[in-house]
């Protein structure tokens, strides 16, 4: 079975704080994700990544930053936490699949951020 | 920008009953569509993919998929309380990225 796991379920942070959420799937995928999701916007997409070392903003990548620098794990770092950031941050990983079952993201469990 | 639209609910149906969730989408060029099923306070699971015209079924669900009408359904038959749940409709882009419907909640009664 894939397994996505995520750093924290839980997390509250101050405000202006630089706040860490960490990734790691186990099956070798190329493609990670990171998503916020808020009640009413539904899931929207923050940044993604296709390979090691490689990086892409999604839609709403203003605030954030990203690091892959090993396969398995890509982090998501809040440079300077804002209260408009509280949010659930999921990861998701798929692989590098053109068609079939390839395109199918698999999500992490996901954690609840609070900026205060 | 690509967009996902899907009725949020609730939508309401009697134990053992057909649910019948929809979806549509603007690109016309998109070629992969997901159903995804998220219980309160977890994360999305896949339901079905589906990518040809036409109906795909996997046991109660059966995804259907009219490119011409840009349209995307989940029918969900026998439907059982714990089915309730928020159904996300999603749709593929570049680098396999998906566009996320904003989902449509379904509470089915006993």
């Amino acid at each position: 079975d894939v397994k996505v796991t995520q750093s924290s379920r839980y997390l509250v942070k101050r405000t202006g704080e630089k706040v860490f959420l960490e990734c790691v799937q186990d099956m070798d995928h190329e493609n990670m994700f990171w998503y916020r999701q808020d009640p009413g916007l539904g899931l929207r997409l923050i940044y993604f990544s296709y390979d090691v070392k490689m990086k892409e903003k999604g839609d709403i990548p203003e605030g954030y930053s990203v690091s892959r620098e090993k396969k398995e794990r890509f982090s998501l770092i809040l440079e300077s936490a804002s209260t408009n950031q509280t949010s659930m941050y999921l990861c998701a990983s798929s692989w590098d699949g053109a068609s079939g079952s390839g395109d199918t993201q698999y999500f992490g469990p996901g954690t609840r951020l609070t900026v205060l | 920008q690509k967009e996902v639209e899907q009725n949020s609910g609730p939508l309401s149906v009697p134990e053992g009953a057909i649910a019948s969730l929809n979806c549509t989408y603007s690109d016309r060029g998109s070629q992969s569509f997901f159903w995804y099923r998220q219980y309160s306070g977890k994360s999305p699971e896949l339901i079905m993919f589906i990518y040809s015209n036409g109906d795909k079924e996997d046991g109660r669900f059966t995804a259907q998929l009219n490119k011409a009408s840009q349209y995307v359904s989940l029918l969900i038959r026998d439907s059982q309380p714990s089915d309730s749940a928020t159904y996300l409709c999603a749709v593929r882009g570049g680098y396999s990225t998906l566009t996320f419907g904003k989902g449509t909640m379904l509470l089915v009664s006993p």
